[in-house]
Order: structure tokens, then sequence, then C-alpha cells
């Protein structure tokens, strides 16, 4: 089954522990992204890829950090989380940027 | 700067009724647009994608439009049903930096 596959759907942290949180697609789609959807605000692009080894800034790229080592992988990296990075996170992915995009399940956020 | 926005934010229409929901942007250089459905505590799944040299989009009930000169952009439903009960995004693909932008999405309610 195509799919996009975010792990963990859940987390709680404490301010300042590095987190990691993984993205696999199984689509060999070469474009993937990581959004944050808060309330009000809607959701906003924090980082690109449009393959592998090339990542770019999206809206709010503060405070996260990703990789494109693979095509399929597509880590958000959180090197020391803050309480205003709780948020509702997305990762999609798409054969090329013009193309129908995929999203996975969402990973919620607390850091406390 | 390129904004998004949909109107209405929510909207409550009995169970038949066809309607449209909104979505307009101010910067015409996109690529392409797409719509994509939200049930609660869920992923994004894409409905319609249509590209900026296109007028409209059709699968099944669903119909999108794209004025690009005017910036707007509707999704029609026809004989709304319950299970059509979801948030609504339209989200464009600019051109000259190749991100994503997502309007805050129309929260629609097909009451039975």
């Amino acid at each position: 089954e195509a799919q996009v596959t975010q792990n963990p759907r859940y987390l709680i942290t404490v301010t300042g522990k590095k987190l990691t949180v993984t993205c696999s697609q199984n689509m060999n789609h070469e474009y993937m992204s990581w959004y944050r959807q808060d309330p009000g605000l809607g959701l906003r692009q924090i980082y690109y890829s449009m393959n592998v080894e090339v990542t770019d800034k999206g809206d709010v790229p503060e405070g996260y950090k990703v990789s494109r080592k693979e095509k399929r992988n597509f880590p958000l990296i959180l090197e020391s989380p803050s309480p205003n990075q709780t948020s509702l996170y997305f990762c999609a992915s798409s054969r090329t940027p013009y193309t129908e995009a995929f999203f996975g399940q969402g990973t919620r956020l607390t850091v406390v | 700067k390129q904004e998004v926005t949909q109107i209405p934010a929510a909207l409550s229409v009995p169970e038949g009724e066809n309607l449209v929901l909104n979505c307009s942007f101010t910067d015409s250089a996109i690529y392409n647009l797409q719509w994509f459905r939200q049930d609660p505590g869920k992923g994004l799944t894409s409905l319609l994608l249509i590209q900026s040299s296109q007028r409209e989009q059709t699968s099944g009930r669903l119909n999108a439009s794209l004025d690009k000169s005017s910036g707007r952009s509707t999704l029609y439903i026809a004989a709304s049903q319950p299970g059509d009960s979801a948030t609504y995004l339209c989200a464009v693909f600019m051109n000259r930096d190749d991100k994503i932008i997502f309007g805050k999405g129309t929260r629609l309610h097909i009451l039975p």
C-alpha cells in the first residue's frame, strides 16, 4: 500500500531534549516536506527536499533540521525543543513538486 | 509574500445541498493549486490538483475551478452527504521558490 509513515504519532518531551521524528515513503517520490499545523495559523511549511541531499527552508525553519540521505526517508530533527514547538506535524511526499501530495497521519508533539 | 485565504472559515448545510468553498491567493505566480480534505486527528487527503494552465478538474461529485489571473479557486460539492463533513484546505505551489502555501481551511458540517 502506498503510504507516508511518520513515527511517533504522539510524543511528550521536555525542553532541550533532542528528538527526531521519522518520515518514510514507499512511492519512490522525489519531493518531501514537513509542515506544522497550529490553531489559527493553519499549515506552514518547515523544510522541503527536492531530492536526495537537496533540502531547503520553508516558511518556518527556525529550530528545526532535516536530512535526506536516502530518497525514502526525511527525518525532522529538533536539536533543542522549546514549548513553542508544541504542534501537530505532518510529513508529505509527491512524485515531483508539481504533482499530487500524500500526507502522513501526523505527529502530535508536546514540549513541556 | 503569498497569502492564501479561505472563506468562510466554517459552514453548515443540510444534506443534499450543493455548495461552494472559496480560496483566494494574492500572488498569481503559482504552478498549481490543490484541494485537500482533513478529517479530525488525521492527515490530509488530496482531492483535486489543478495546474496553472487548467481551468477546472472534476472527480465524482467534486469540481474545482481555477481563475489564476483573479487569484481565485472554488471547490464545488454536489449533493452533499454527512460523510463530506471535514475541513477542506487549498494550497498553492509557488513558481519562484518551490514552496507550498496553505489556506487555513473551511470547516464543513453536513447536517443529516
